[in-house]
């Protein structure tokens, strides 16, 4: 199974953007790149996914890279409630979650 | 339009038991997936039912076993419990159509301990 690599933490300011990134170089042409968030003591929540163009949507931005070798979420004012555990995952015929990017957001 | 709904949301067995957890899809889903979560890590992957079979499996023993019904809603079986068994125990449902481009809606989970 293609895996993915990303920061176990990061920290950001409230308001101030926030770049998460994932490095998944085994991907395959037909895999597509997810991102989950999971808050505490929930279920994880869809943000955003792409297979090469890069993506907007209400909750944050994808920046996929030529060789979709990478990607980066963008938050792009990172709230209290953003606080989270982000999970970058390539989805194939099933879905695998990785250890994910723990994100604290500070006042 | 309820999302995925899983029951119970909390259980305590002992070790040796067996354990039933159940799960409603989303409105229109039909496929369900069952994911494990222990403390402090990512979901795992156990497995995937569509027209009430399995279709994809993680790498979990087979003690954990599943059954999804005509109406799509799922019950994850897991036997001889043993004490890291203990975790939080989560169901995605979504539409087999967009299988790679679907979201998953996740349950807020069953969280077993195994005493």
């Amino acid at each position: 199974d293609a895996k993915t690599t990303q920061p176990n933490s990061m920290e950001s300011n409230e308001e101030e953007p926030v770049h998460l990134p994932c490095n998944h170089s085994t991907i395959s042409g037909t895999d597509y790149i997810h991102w989950y968030r999971q808050l505490p003591s929930q279920g994880p929540e869809y943000v955003i996914h792409g297979l090469t163009s890069n993506v907007n949507n209400r909750m944050a931005s994808l920046a996929i890279a030529e060789d979709r070798k990478s990607s980066t979420l963008i938050l792009h004012r990172a709230t209290l409630r953003d606080a989270a555990v982000y999970y970058c995952i390539l989805r194939g015929n099933d879905m695998r979650f990785g250890a994910g990017t723990r994100l604290t957001v500070k006042p | 339009d309820a999302g995925v709904t899983q029951s119970p949301t909390h259980l305590i067995k002992t070790r040796g038991q067996q354990v039933t957890l159940r799960c409603s899809p989303k409105s229109g889903h039909d496929t369900v997936s069952w994911y494990q979560q222990a403390l402090g890590q990512g979901p795992q992957f156990i497995f995937q039912y569509y027209e009430e079979e399995e279709r994809q499996r993680g790498n979990f023993p087979d003690r954990f076993s599943g059954h999804q019904f005509p109406n799509y809603s799922s019950e994850l079986n897991v036997n001889a419990l043993w004490l890291g068994d203990s975790a939080l125990y989560l169901c995605a449902s979504s539409k087999l159509a967009g299988l790679n481009t679907g979201e998953l809606f996740f349950g807020e989970g069953s969280r077993l301990t195994v005493l």
